[in-house]
């Protein structure tokens, strides 16, 4: 496709269940990058990928979160036993190289996660 | 560690005229990038400008123009003949060269009178 695109949408989910988010990312592009939008702590750097390492994972919260990358291309980010505390909007983001001159990240629609 | 303060949560302006919104940073960095996004209620964030730290000159795209105070550590979006396409929340966000995360302010809603 023409930009980044992110599935499911929504997702409502019960509390203590896991979830998958999905990521997929510009065609070609090597970098990607997960962040997290939620009310009270604006959005955040969860976890970036430079093909399929993942060279800084610094930002997630907690070892029930956990990503990966496949084929250089489609991410997963997977909640383990959500909390109430999950709920959020989760955005991706692919880019260039990091070499690249300016290395623009471009977004996703995100997928709004609610935990009930 | 870097921060970016946006200290206004909302701001209102009347179509057609000019809106400056206020972004301050913190680093020890020299060398790094700063941006304005807009997330509009699709809830897609859009690249609307960038700026280069070694470069002195404000970047400008179109309609929107930043004022950028290295030295203050300041950088302000003005919107100029503000239309009602551009009412969404802002970010101001900081990278360095070497590290690409991002690392965002906390956004600020703008809405347009028309």
């Amino acid at each position: 496709g023409a930009g980044v695109s992110q599935s499911p949408s929504n997702k409502v989910t019960e509390k203590g269940k896991d979830v998958e988010l999905r990521c997929d990312p510009i065609s070609g592009h090597t970098a990607l990058y997960w962040y997290r939008q939620s009310l009270g702590q604006g959005l955040e750097f969860l976890i970036y990928f430079q093909g399929n390492s993942a060279p800084d994972k610094s930002g997630l919260p907690s070892d029930r979160f956990s990503a990966e990358r496949t084929g250089g291309s489609v991410s997963t980010l997977t909640i383990q036993r959500t909390q109430q505390e999950d709920s959020a909007v989760y955005l991706c983001a692919s880019s260039t190289s990091l070499s690249a001159k300016t290395n623009e990240q471009f977004f996703g629609p995100g997928t709004r996660l609610t935990v009930l | 560690a870097q921060t970016v303060t946006q200290s206004q949560p909302e701001m209102s302006v009347q179509e057609a005229e000019t809106v400056t919104l206020s972004c301050t940073y913190d680093t020890s960095e020299s060398d790094y990038y700063l941006f304005w996004y807009k997330q509009p209620p699709s809830r897609q964030m859009i690249l609307v400008i960038r700026q280069e730290a070694y470069k002195q000159q404000n970047a400008t795209e179109n309609r929107f123009s930043v004022n950028f105070q290295k030295a203050a550590k300041s950088f302000s979006l003005k919107i100029s003949d503000s239309q009602l396409g551009d009412a969404a929340m802002y970010f101001c966000a900081y990278r360095t060269r070497a590290n690409s995360k991002l690392t965002f302010g906390k956004g600020i809603t703008l809405s347009v009178r028309p």
